[in-house]
């Protein structure tokens, strides 16, 4: 079993849909939260940086982490042609930062 | 834009070869990291410098190697190459913070070994 788990997708979406992708993991020592988005032949973009458990929104990303069941989220509202892309969950144990990736989930949201 | 940027885009070698990468930080950026991304996967640490000197390493063998410049370049060197070498290899700069780090990853160097 991998540290984290993500589907690879590909998730398809229409155009103004509610998306929801997710993450579990193993390691109950991951404190940091991280969601990253990239695009083809381009490298990852932090997107949302969560500690600990709670929700998290900027625009219309909200990210949440449920430690009790090692499970985070990321939603995206209103999606739009421009989010497509691939969404890596990552996460870390803080002080000397080495995230953990997830293999990232394929997103389309088509007109 | 980042601020990071990375040489060469895309490269071709043969297997037994070497290869050195090399990236640019942001600058004032002291700690800069190294993953490899192998298709359909995601980014893999290799190894971390802050101010020159390595910080920490993933569970990749010797041959690979890095060093960091006092001009926030750094470079990323693979020796005798072997075909799952062939992969995406991301920088990534960034300040360190108490508890987590923001990183800023380049755009890549696109690695087919043969």
């Amino acid at each position: 079993q991998k540290e984290v788990e993500q589907d690879p997708g590909p998730l398809s979406v229409p155009e103004g849909a509610i998306v929801s992708l997710n993450c579990t993991y193993s390691n109950s020592a991951f404190q940091y939260f991280m969601w990253y988005r990239q695009y083809s032949r381009k490298g990852p973009e932090l997107l949302m940086y969560t500690y600990s458990s709670g929700n998290k929104e900027d625009g219309r990303f909200t990210a949440q982490v449920d430690k009790s069941s090692k499970y985070i989220s990321l939603f995206i509202r209103d999606s739009q042609p421009s989010d497509s892309a691939t969404y890596l969950c990552a996460m870390s144990q803080g002080g000397s930062y080495i995230p953990t990736f997830g293999r990232g989930t394929s997103l389309i949201v088509h007109p | 834009e980042t601020g990071v940027t990375q040489s060469p885009t895309h490269l071709i070698k043969t297997r037994g070869q070497q290869v050195t990468l090399r990236c640019s930080s942001q600058s004032g950026h002291n700690t800069v990291s190294w993953y490899q991304q192998a298709l359909g996967q995601g980014p893999q640490f290799i190894f971390q410098y802050y101010r020159e000197e390595e910080n920490g390493r993933g569970n990749f063998p010797p041959r690979f190697s890095g060093l960091q410049f006092p001009n926030y370049s750094s470079e990323l060197n693979v020796n005798a190459l072997e075909l799952d070498d062939s992969a995406l290899y991301l920088c990534a700069s960034s300040l360190p913070t108490r508890g987590g780090e923001t990183q800023y990853f380049g755009p890549g160097t696109r690695l087919l070994v043969l």
